[in-house]
């Protein structure tokens, strides 16, 4: 699976937009981007996922380059809830089964109020 | 729906020490998933059971022993603690039968081996 490449630490406006970046340059055809946060002590929660499309559910939306070798995780109000490690993870999912995710560090995102 | 139920939520063993982490998850999916996250770390596949009656290593399975007890459980066994097991465990599920089904966690077990 493709390595990817976030900053380690943000910070944001309480009621601004977060925008976090992630670089995945080498990512190929099949894989899909997946976005994780998991907030202090408790287990990681999905996100979002996308594979060339742009994406939006009600916790986010997930803007892919053309080329797909970078994304942009969007939170469009940001709450104190939301300060959490964000992870950005691609892998190839056009194969069922097992979905062995490989976390690396993340963004650690900060709301302040 | 409890989702993703692990037990115990905290444990400290002496090194040599044996035990068993429990797993279960309610929402009829068919992969489940250990993994451990280290301070300041990522967290590490240690193994995985795509389906039921199967088990597979992760990336750091050394140390570990699991049992996929049904569809439902998934147990992560320590047979001999170490201090380098030290950690917070996590166990996750996913509908393996569904393309980009995402992985639900638990809220993990933390151990201590002094």
């Amino acid at each position: 699976d493709a390595k990817t490449t976030q900053p380690p630490s943000m910070d944001c406006a309480e009621g601004r937009a977060a925008n976090l970046p992630c670089n995945h340059s080498t990512i190929s055809g099949n894989e899909y981007v997946y976005w994780y946060r998991q907030i202090h002590s408790q287990g990681p929660q999905y996100i979002i996922h996308g594979l060339k499309n742009n994406e939006t559910n009600e916790m986010a939306s997930l803007i892919i380059t053309e080329d797909r070798k970078s994304s942009t995780l969007i939170l469009p109000h940001a709450t104190l809830r939301d300060t959490a490690v964000y992870y950005c993870i691609v892998r190839d999912a056009s194969i069922q089964g097992a979905q062995k995710l490989v976390f690396g560090q993340g963004t650690r995102l900060t709301i302040n109020p | 729906n409890a989702g993703v139920t692990q037990t115990p939520k905290f444990q400290v063993l002496k090194t040599g020490q044996s035990m068993t982490l429990q797993c279960a998850q309610d929402m009829n999916h068919n992969s489940m998933y250990w993994y451990r996250q280290d301070p300041g770390m990522g967290l590490r596949l240690i193994y995985y059971s795509a389906s039921e009656g199967t088990t597979d290593k992760g990336e750091v399975p050394n140390g570990y022993n699991v049992s996929r007890l049904n569809k439902r459980e998934f147990s992560l066994r320590l047979e001999s603690a170490a201090p380098s097991q030290t950690s917070v465990y996590f166990c996750a599920s996913s509908d393996g039968a569904v393309y980009n089904s995402p992985l639900h966690f638990g809220n993990g077990t933390r151990l201590t081996v002094t």
